[in-house]
Order: structure tokens, then C-alpha cells, then sequence
């Protein structure tokens, strides 16, 4: 079936200009997840979602950082007036949290560049 | 706090020899543990996760993990790698406080000489 997708795979922008990254989940997985991976760096939790609320945003790293989720499906992650620190890339993660499967499905990712 | 620690950042191997990459945790009781692969460019793939039951898990690709509670461990082997092997690798284990928490090591990347 199909896995998790986003979109777009690669973004250059300016320093501060707004972005937006989208993620599609597996089709009725609940659980929704972002991480950002810097170079050569390991996972940084940035929010999870459980439906389309957002129990913990704990690993936002500013309030230029924000997310929603939509319909239990589609997400966005937002981020305004971008700096170049935030150049990294952003996974989503989806998870059915079905009794046992704790495992996270993970999209390929999305490569922000700010310039 | 829990945690997971990869104590080796990068790993070289030669083609065809055996692999082992370790993983530690913290954890009081029985966690959930994972072993993820990212190649270049690519999310994460799960490989295989423990949750009960028989101490030697099997994946996919041909890798296989042991839990081992005495040692806090969880170490990742192979009996023969390819090139295609060459990735990064990361361990996780379920926030044990939390259901929707997973907790990721830092990675090893494997290196594969020809």
C-alpha cells in the first residue's frame, strides 16, 4: 500500500520567507509526527498529533514554528520568516497505535534550504 | 531521563564480513525497542522491533537483533553484509511513560569497503 508521502522534496527560500511542508499519512494511521534532521545529526522531535489534535508541540524550537493536521489525515508544518539555521530535513512519521504497534512509518523526508 | 545510546558513530566494514552495531538503552522494565535504517536521501525504514517473547528478533534485509536485559542492550547483526548496506542506522526504544513516544539513538553509519 501506499506509505507516507511529502511534499515538496525539495525547498530553497530566502531568509525570511515563509515555507510550508505537507505530509500524507498512511490512510488510517492516527498518530502524525514531525522530526527535523540535521546534517549529520540524529532525530529532533519537533510535534506529535493524535487525530487532529496536537497533545504535545514540546519540541517546537520557536513560535516562527507552527503545524496542523486536518481531517485526521494531511498535515502542515509551517515555518515563518525562516533563518538559516533551519535548514535541515523535516521527516513525518505516521503510526497506527493499534495495541502493540508502537513502530513509526517514516516519509523520505522533505530538504529545506534557506539561503 | 530514558535514553538510548549508539556508542559508535561510524562503522567500516568489508563486504561480505559480519556486522554488529550495539544499542544501549535505559529502561526499568521490558521496552519496545526498534531498529531503523536511513539510506542517502531516504526516511527511515523500520528493519525490525522487539516487543515479547523470543530474545532473537529477525527483519528484513537479512539483519537480525538480541535483546539481552542484563547487558541493557539490543545490538543489531548481520552475518554478511553488501554495499548496499551502507546507511545509517538508528535504534529507538518506546518512551516508557509514554505510548506515543519513541526515542531515538543518534545514529551509526556503516561503512562498506569493497
Amino acid at each position: 500500500g501506499a506509505g507516507v508521502s511529502q511534499s515538496p522534496s525539495n525547498k530553497v527560500t530566502e531568509k525570511g520567507k515563509d515555507v510550508e511542508l505537507r505530509c500524507d499519512p498512511i490512510s488510517g494511521h492516527t498518530a502524525l509526527y514531525w522530526y527535523r534532521q540535521s546534517l549529520g545529526q540524529g532525530l529532533e522531535f519537533l510535534i506529535y498529533f493524535q487525530g487532529n489534535s496536537a497533545p504535545d508541540k514540546s519540541g517546537l524550537p520557536s513560535d516562527r514554528f507552527s503545524a496542523e493536521r486536518t481531517g485526521g489525515s494531511v498535515s502542515t508544518l509551517t515555518i515563518q520568516r525562516t533563518q538559516q539555521e533551519d535548514s535541515a530535513v523535516y521527516l513525518c512519521a505516521s503510526s497506527p497505535r493499534l495495541a502493540g504497534g508502537y513502530e513509526q512509518y517514516f516519509g523520505p523526508g522533505t530538504r529545506l534550504t534557506v539561503t | 531521563a530514558q535514553s538510548v545510546t549508539q556508542p559508535d558513530i561510524h562503522i567500516t566494514v568489508s563486504e561480505g564480513a559480519s556486522l554488529e552495531l550495539r544499542c544501549n538503552y535505559s529502561y526499568g522494565a521490558t521496552p519496545y525497542l526498534f531498529w531503523y535504517v536511513q539510506s542517502p536521501g531516504q526516511g527511515l525504514q523500520l528493519l525490525l522491533k522487539y516487543f515479547s517473547g523470543d530474545t532473537l528478533v529477525q527483519g528484513i534485509k537479512g539483519f537480525e537483533a538480541e535483546f539481552k536485559r542484563s547487558q541493557s542492550s539490543f545490538n543489531l547483526r548481520k552475518p554478511s553484509v553488501h554495499w548496499s548496506d551502507a546507511a545509517e542506522y538508528f535504534c529507538a526504544v518506546k518512551d516508557q511513560n509514554r505510548d506515543d513516544k519513541i526515542i531515538f539513538g543518534k545514529g551509526t553509519r556503516l561503512h562498506i569497503l569493497p
